[in-house]
């Protein structure tokens, strides 16, 4: 079956624009995990998602970033008012459930390269 | 706040073992992780152990695990040119949310 998709793959925009990441995870996955990875760093938590709600927004830098996920798939994460620390690649992970002390493996996507000039 | 920490390269000949080294802070860290990341792609699991055991034996991957000294190592046995990519060591606690990765080893096997 298909992976965990991220669009765009790429995304260049100018400083204090508005951008939106998207992530369809794997089917059937409840759990959903977005990163920052800059350069020469390991991926960064940013959010969790159970199903709908935000279970775990502790990563997120700041209040310019927010992320949804209304219908328990595909999510949205939002930067405004971008700036140039933000560039990053954001990628998404999907993983069957999260049952605490269980084994969940995480399945990530490809990651979108954001660029703010 | 909890760390992972790697060395940041490692180059070795074709057909040698590699032994990529972490350590990691969190005392009630669960799972431990390697990735592997290649120029472009995204991040591919390569292995896991669970933290009540010591080693776990994948094929030509060995993960040895010292929980009271905090210190994962992953070696590769008869490394290949295929092998060149960046691995991650990651953890997670018993929360199960959130995962924290070091910074990478760039692992460069040369012919």
């Amino acid at each position: 079956g298909a992976g965990v998709s991220q669009t765009p793959s790429n995304k260049v925009t100018e400083k204090g624009k508005y951008v939106e990441l998207r992530c369809d995870p794997i089917s059937g996955h409840t759990a959903l995990y977005w990163y920052r990875q800059s350069l020469g760093q390991g991926p960064e938590f940013l959010i969790y998602f159970q199903g709908t709600g935000a279970a775990d927004d502790s990563g997120l830098p700041n209040d310019r970033f927010f992320a949804v996920r209304p219908e328990g798939s595909v999510s949205t994460l939002k930067i405004q008012r971008t700036e140039r620390g933000d560039s990053a690649v954001y990628l998404c992970a999907s993983s069957l459930t999260t049952t605490s002390g269980s084994y969940n493996e995480q399945f990530f996507g490809p990651g979108t390269r954001l660029t703010v000039l | 706040g909890e760390d992972v920490e790697q060395s940041l390269f490692l180059s070795v000949r074709e057909g040698d073992s590699s032994v990529i080294n972490c350590t990691y802070t969190d005392s009630s860290s669960t799972y431990l992780y390697w990735y592997k990341q290649e120029p472009g792609a995204g991040l591919q699991l390569l292995t896991y152990i669970f933290s009540n055991m010591d080693m776990k034996q994948d094929q030509r991957l060995t993960v040895l695990l010292n929980k009271k000294d905090k210190h994962l190592s992953l070696r590769i046995a008869d490394t290949q040119t295929g092998d060149s990519a960046i691995y991650f060591c990651a953890e997670i606690g018993y929360n199960n949310n959130d995962m924290r990765f070091g910074a990478g080893t760039r692992l460069t096997a040369k012919p």
